[in-house]
């Protein structure tokens, strides 16, 4: 069984187009995280959820919007599309003991590359 | 600001050992892991410290010292398997993690 997953595992589309990344994870967890890891294999964090409230927003661009319809969904809606938005988005999942933010595990990526 | 400084690079001998560090400056300290990421696949989690000392887990140990903001991961006995990106990161005082750029190692036989 997949604990984190994510789909499309690639997306290829043209700029100015909308498209959505789906994430589930079937731990139990009770955050979820959004990365982006660009061409410099940096990671960056962008979203987190924790019970369906965002707790962190990293300074991304507002065409970003994450989703989390119930504790084991976050997912990510992109509108517009940039050409420097082409890089790979990790969806993680980790379980907060007492506050305190635990190892994190990583869905498979999603490679969006954009025309 | 907040940093964590790794080696962009390493290269070493297949069955040797190799010691990868990791420097950090960050407000407040709660925990360091370092991750496994291999070439077109997700970080997969290695090990994790709070403690000063050495934890070690098979061939692989992690080594931390709170006072001087540095940690290692040593591993030993390499496999060509082996060949990845290791990536340190921190959590900081507000329990977030903050991430090196990785550290991409070349096992050769």
């Amino acid at each position: 069984d997949t604990a984190v997953s994510q789909t499309p595992k690639y997306l290829v589309t043209q700029m100015g187009n909308d498209k959505s990344i789906k994430c589930e994870q079937n731990l139990g967890h009770d955050t979820m995280y959004w990365y982006k890891q660009d061409s410099k294999k940096f990671l960056k964090i962008m979203f987190s959820y924790n019970n369906k409230e965002l707790i962190i927003n990293e300074t991304v661009p507002n065409r970003f919007s994450p989703k989390s319809p119930d504790k084991a969904h976050l997912n990510l809606h992109i509108n517009s599309l940039e050409l420097g938005d082409s890089a790979v988005y990790f969806c993680a999942s980790s379980q907060d003991a007492g506050g305190h933010v635990e190892t994190q595990y990583f869905g498979p990526g999603t490679r969006l590359l954009v025309l | 600001g907040q940093n964590i400084d790794q080696p962009t690079e390493m290269t070493a001998t297949e069955g040797a050992i190799v010691q990868i560090n990791c420097t950090y400056q960050t407000s407040g300290f709660n925990g360091l892991f370092w991750y496994q990421q291999h070439a077109g696949e997700a970080p997969t989690f290695l090990s994790y410290n709070v403690l000063d000392g050495l934890e070690e887990k098979g061939r692989f140990s992690s080594f931390l010292s709170r006072s001087k903001g540095y940690s290692y991961l040593l591993l030993k006995e390499l496999q060509m398997k082996d060949s990845a990106s290791y990536l340190c990161a921190v959590k900081d005082s507000n329990y977030q993690l903050i991430w090196g750029a990785g550290t991409k190692l070349i096992i050769k036989p």
